[in-house]
């Protein structure tokens, strides 16, 4: 089946500009995941979305970040007045359920503001 | 808090040859689960192998084990045979559950190279 989709899958931007990445889940999984990764570092969690549920927004670095999922189906992950420092690959994780023992990550967004 | 030490930022290996990736990590929780996750040059985060704190025995999956000691809070990954489709970026991650959320919390990664 299909895997977890995202949207561009690089994108190019100038330093001020609002940006605008897409996370398409595997269908059927509730629990969705952002992650950012800057260069030659590991992962940091952005945001958790479970199902109806308020989201977890704890890793959030700024208010300039926010994101969004419609019920159990896409997301977008939306960066404004973009900084140089949000360069970076912005990477999208879904799994079947709270709990379940594995996410299944999508190639993700590399994103580079000039 | 939680956290992931990757003490080897790169490592390199002999074809067919085995190595060993080292991970400690922090926490206060009795059950937990840590994974090893590979990232080759295309991005995409593939899973390797996990393992459940309240289990003792190590996990295994074919060419990949663990080295799981609880005591110490360390996580070792241990690539047996080794190819030189292994050769990628690995990390190993810790998945903290609080109240309704759940993440991953990773290392910072062993570049492994694979020596024809």
């Amino acid at each position: 089946g299909a895997g977890v989709s995202q949207s561009p899958s690089n994108k190019v931007t100038e330093k001020g500009k609002d940006v605008e990445l897409r996370c398409d889940p595997i269908s059927g999984h509730t629990a969705l995941y952002w992650y950012r990764q800057r260069l030659g570092q590991g992962l940091e969690f952005l945001i958790y979305f479970q199902g109806n549920s308020a989201p977890d927004k704890s890793g959030l670095p700024s208010d300039r970040f926010s994101a969004e999922r419609t019920g159990e189906s896409v997301s977008t992950l939306t960066i404004q007045r973009t900084q140089q420092e949000d360069s970076a690959v912005y990477l999208c994780a879904s799994s079947p359920s709270h709990g379940y023992n594995e996410q299944f990550f999508g190639p993700g967004t590399r994103l580079t503001v000039l | 808090a939680q956290t992931v030490t990757q003490s080897q930022p790169e490592m390199s290996v002999q074809e067919a040859e085995t190595v060993t990736l080292s991970c400690t990590y922090d926490t206060s929780e009795s059950d937990y689960y840590l994974f090893w996750y590979k990232q080759p040059p295309s991005r995409q985060m593939i899973l390797v192998i996990r393992q459940e704190a309240y289990k003792q025995q190590n996990a295994t999956e074919n060419r990949f084990s663990v080295n799981f000691q609880k005591a110490a809070k360390s996580f070792s990954l241990k690539i047996s045979d080794s190819q030189l489709g292994d050769a990628a970026m690995y990390f190993c991650a810790y998945r903290r559950t609080q109240g309704g959320s759940e993440k991953l919390v990773f290392g910072k990664g062993t570049k492994l190279t694979v020596n024809p």
